[in-house]
């Protein structure tokens, strides 16, 4: 079964240091999206990415955040200058175009996130 | 503002036994989703329902969705060890845009003990 793959897994940023995620959406998917979670809690939407740009982003995703499609399959976010409060694990996810009628959003593993 | 909202948040059940998971969300949506994780895991999809009030069952679980009570359940029949999990419900924030940007409620941990 096709999936959405992360990496890293987990990293440890010393606070104030950028930070690029990594994900590798399903290969025939257009949406692409960023999540976060505290561990076991409220998952959190960040931003949706459709045609080389951003469609929709949340109150959480402000300056310090930047998504990019750099090479037609991965799909990155950058966090500029780590504060203590980005411990947290964010989730990439995809889907296909809307229309679909099983339209599902694939979720990859998750990159847990540990500043310093 | 949308709000999604889960209960219980806690279930501890029993092997063999039948129960329901609500989700209620405040507004209009096009889509409902279900989703399940283990702890420290990606988010599983279990079901994806449509607002013309589709039910679906996978083994065990059935979801359904009421439009205009904007509602869904998630019946659990007959509980395994094996379900013990977190589930969530989330809804897309559907305002014209565009899709995916899902409104999760707090998930449901759910506990099968023999």
């Amino acid at each position: 079964e096709p999936e959405v793959t992360q990496t890293p897994s987990h990293q440890v940023t010393q606070m104030g240091q950028e930070v690029i995620l990594r994900c590798v959406p399903i290969s025939n998917h257009l949406y692409f999206y960023w999540y976060r979670q505290i561990l076991g809690q409220k998952v959190e939407f960040l931003v949706s990415f459709y045609n080389n740009e951003i469609s929709e982003k949340s109150e959480i995703f402000d300056d310090q955040f930047s998504v990019e499609r750099p090479d037609g399959s991965n799909f990155t976010l950058k966090i500029r200058s780590t504060k203590l409060e980005d411990s947290i694990m964010y989730f990439c996810a995809s889907s296909e175009e809307p229309g679909y009628e099983a339209n599902t959003i694939y979720f990859g593993e998750g990159s847990w996130l540990t500043v310093v | 503002e949308l709000k999604v909202e889960q209960n219980p948040l806690f279930l501890s059940m029993q092997e063999g036994k039948n129960y329901t998971i609500y989700c209620n969300y405040s507004t209009t949506s096009d889509r409902l989703y279900w989703y399940r994780q283990d702890p420290g895991k990606s988010l599983e999809s279990l079901f994806v329902l449509l607002s013309n009030g589709a039910v679906k069952q996978e083994g065990r679980l059935m979801a359904s969705l009421d439009t205009k009570a904007r509602l869904s359940t998630l019946h659990i029949t007959a509980a395994v060890h094996d379900l013990s999990a977190t589930y969530f419900c989330a809804v897309e924030g559907w305002d014209g845009g565009s899709q995916g940007n899902l409104i999760f409620g707090k998930g449901t941990k759910l506990s099968v003990k023999p």
